[in-house]
């Protein structure tokens, strides 16, 4: 069974930093992209981040570009986003999700359960 | 900022048939395969839809996704209170190199 659990969140003041995790099981964790997908509270869905599988190519949603850094460890299993001068637009549940792209196609087939990051002083 | 545009809402009777719509452009849905996710109230997003038609195992029949053009729609038949949720349609986005979200449609059962 594939699964995908975040950790690490919590609150941040503005300016601060803070990394989180995504454990991965289940599946060949190294055969995969893989991202990050975040929810701003009562908001819509914002694809953040992609890392390839051997985290050559990574990919930002602009708005967080020179901010925000993904990586992965394949020998642990692990995803992580490194954040940092998080701002209070930050807020949002942060989600690691497998990705499957090929040509015109790309999608998100699994979902962790998400963690919560609180940007506020 | 979302690039492809949904209806904020749509509701339906239990056994009704419900359509949502998703409207994209040239470099998202013009390009690219659709996709739609469930999120039930208080969790995670599930894929529901993927390749503009395709069904995860596990998603029942009564959904199905079709494009044309710029623009998808989402279907469900026979609506079960269960179905209550927000959806979100979904595209790779060329012009932007991302993976855009529609602005999400909840769906209520009456």
């Amino acid at each position: 069974e594939v699964q995908l659990v975040e950790s690490g969140g919590g609150l941040v003041q503005p300016g601060g930093s803070l990394r989180l995790s995504c454990a991965a099981s289940g599946f060949t964790f190294s055969s995969y992209w893989m991202s990050w997908v975040r929810q701003a509270p009562g908001k819509g869905l914002e694809w953040v981040a992609n890392i390839k599988q051997d985290g050559s190519e990574k990919y930002y949603v602009d708005s967080v570009k020179g901010r925000f850094t993904i990586s992965r460890d394949n020998a642990k299993n692990s995803l992580y986003l490194q954040m940092n001068s998080l701002r209070a637009e930050d807020t949002a549940v942060y989600y690691c999700a497998r990705r499957r792209n090929w040509g015109s196609v790309d999608y998100f087939d699994y979902w962790g359960q998400g963690t919560l990051v609180t940007v506020s002083s | 900022q979302s690039v492809l545009t949904q209806p904020p809402s749509a509701s339906g009777t239990p056994g009704q048939r419900v359509t949502i719509s998703c409207s994209g452009s040239s470099s998202n849905i013009g390009s690219n395969t659709v996709n739609w996710y469930q999120q039930l109230p208080g969790t995670a997003p599930k894929l529901l839809i993927y390749r503009n038609n395709q069904r995860p195992s596990g998603v029942p029949d009564r959904f199905s996704g079709s494009k044309s053009g710029t623009s998808a729609s989402l279907a469900i038949s026979g609506l079960q209170s269960e179905d209550e949720a927000d959806y979100y349609c979904a595209a790779w986005d060329d012009s932007l190199n991302g993976y855009v979200f529609g602005t999400g449609t909840k769906v209520t059962v009456l």
